[in-house]
């Protein structure tokens, strides 16, 4: 079954301090994964996309990894910001078909000062 | 063009009542997609469009749902006779072929 699951659900940090999302897939044959930050009441931003050969792949003070083998993919934040607090949500494409994007859950996180 | 518009952001409706939701994608953008999403989950499959053809439709669609896209441009999407469980955000996204998905706003629905 394909599916995409994300940890943890929630995460309260220190502005200033890093921290790591974690997203794990079972989504088969693999064609990409993003990641997408979701402020409140607005829609999904892409943040980044892995493909299968990327491992790892940064944009300003987020970098994403992707491991293919174990089917997980990471993304860090580093020197979080307010701005930073958001949903951050996994998305991973399979090869095939027209409705082939599957969604993790999100994991909101909330950046205090 | 400054990406996906939808329209109305915010609609609260009474049980019963019928709603329309519309969305203008990027103009360049032949595929279109409606999704559901609730507070803490992340957004359903609804229905995708590849320019006016409407492709596949989720099993999330009752037949109080209706989507369409008359010219391969804007679609709206239609709730007929409104139910509490129907409120949600309702989120369009187009993109062209295989590439990344650029989301609307959304659009917030309750139903009282």
């Amino acid at each position: 079954k394909n599916q995409v699951e994300q940890s943890p659900q929630s995460l309260i940090i220190l502005e200033g301090k890093n921290c790591t999302l974690q997203c794990n897939y079972t989504v088969s044959p693999f064609s990409n994964l993003r990641w997408y930050k979701q402020d409140t009441g607005r829609g999904p931003v892409s943040l980044t996309i892995m493909t299968f050969s990327e491992n790892t792949k940064s944009n300003g003070r987020y970098t994403a990894t992707l491991d293919a083998d174990t089917k997980q993919s990471s993304l860090h934040i580093t020197a979080s910001q307010l701005s930073d607090s958001a949903s951050y949500i996994c998305v991973v494409r399979l090869q095939t078909g027209a409705n082939n994007l599957f969604f993790g859950t999100g994991t909101r996180l909330t950046v205090i000062p | 063009d400054t990406g996906v518009s939808q329209d109305p952001r915010h609609k609260i409706t009474k049980r019963g009542q019928n709603v329309t939701f519309r969305c203008d994608p990027i103009s360049e953008h032949n595929r279109l997609y409606w999704y559901r999403q609730t507070l803490g989950q992340g957004p359903e499959f609804l229905t995708y469009f590849q320019n006016e053809a409407q492709l596949e439709k989720s099993r999330l669609l009752s037949d109080r749902f209706s989507a369409e896209r008359p010219k391969g441009s804007f679609s709206t999407l239609e709730i007929q006779r409104t139910e509490q469980g129907d409120s949600a955000m309702y989120l369009c996204a187009s993109s062209t072929g295989a590439n990344v998905l650029t989301f609307g706003a959304g659009s917030r629905l309750t139903v009282l």
